[in-house]
């Protein structure tokens, strides 16, 4: 059975700091690693897909890079923003194209 | 760009009560998914629908039921509902003939209260 752990479970850190959020999961049967975000009591924004293929991912101030033989993925947030405060989660996709969730990473940027 | 629209976006039932969810993928996209997030925790994939088949089942209570129609949309039908049952309730959609990485698309979820 998958199982996606994400470290750190919660994050703050100043305005301007770059940072890094790491997923580890068990199976390294993945089809594809989607890292999303999400505000309180609101709905999953996808930020990133990386297929098995793929090494790393990159859209404007994210980055993230997979490495499926080890089960590790990180998410690298360039010059962060207050407005970056949300919740990160990290989902596998697998046999059955069914996403497996980490419980995420809280982050919160203060001004 | 069109996105998966789920209906309601709040719902407040009593116990024993039933519910009925609704999911409208983006257009043409094929598969169907439905997730759970509990208050607190990460979501938790329920069932999935291709072609309007069932292609997959998770930790889905046999007090739900779920179906794909011929217009691809999906309802999530619960009955009996228990305090348990409050959730954030999320649709995805994705589009698995068009490639094999299968990214999927969420919508903004309904939130169940049952009270």
């Amino acid at each position: 059975k998958q199982e996606v752990t994400q470290i750190p479970a919660a994050l703050s850190v100043p305005e301007g700091e770059n940072l890094v959020l790491n997923c580890s999961f068990t199976d390294s049967a993945i089809y594809n690693l989607q890292w999303f975000r999400q505000d309180p009591g609101k709905g999953l924004t996808s930020l990133l897909l990386i297929q098995s293929s793929q090494r790393e991912q990159t859209s404007g101030r994210l980055n993230a890079s997979l490495d499926k033989s080890s089960g590790r993925s990180t998410l690298y947030i360039a010059a962060s923003q207050p407005g970056d405060s949300a919740t990160y989660l990290c989902a596998v996709s697998g046999y059955g194209n069914k996403l497996v969730f980490g419980a995420g990473t809280i982050l919160r940027v203060k001004s | 760009a069109a996105g998966v629209i789920q209906s309601p976006r709040h719902l407040i039932k009593e116990k024993r009560e039933t519910a009925t969810l609704k999911c409208y993928p983006i257009p043409r996209h094929d598969t169907v998914y439905w997730y759970q997030q509990g208050p607190g925790q990460d979501p938790q994939f329920l069932i999935s629908f291709y072609e309007k088949m069932q292609s997959d089942k998770g930790s889905i209570p046999d007090r739900f039921s779920a179906q794909q129609f011929s217009d691809y949309h999906s309802e999530l039908n619960m009955s009996s509902l228990e305090l348990g049952d409050s959730a954030l309730y999320f649709c995805a959609s994705s589009d698995r003939q068009a490639s094999s990485y299968n990214e999927q698309f969420f919508g903004p979820g309904t939130r169940l209260t049952v009270l």
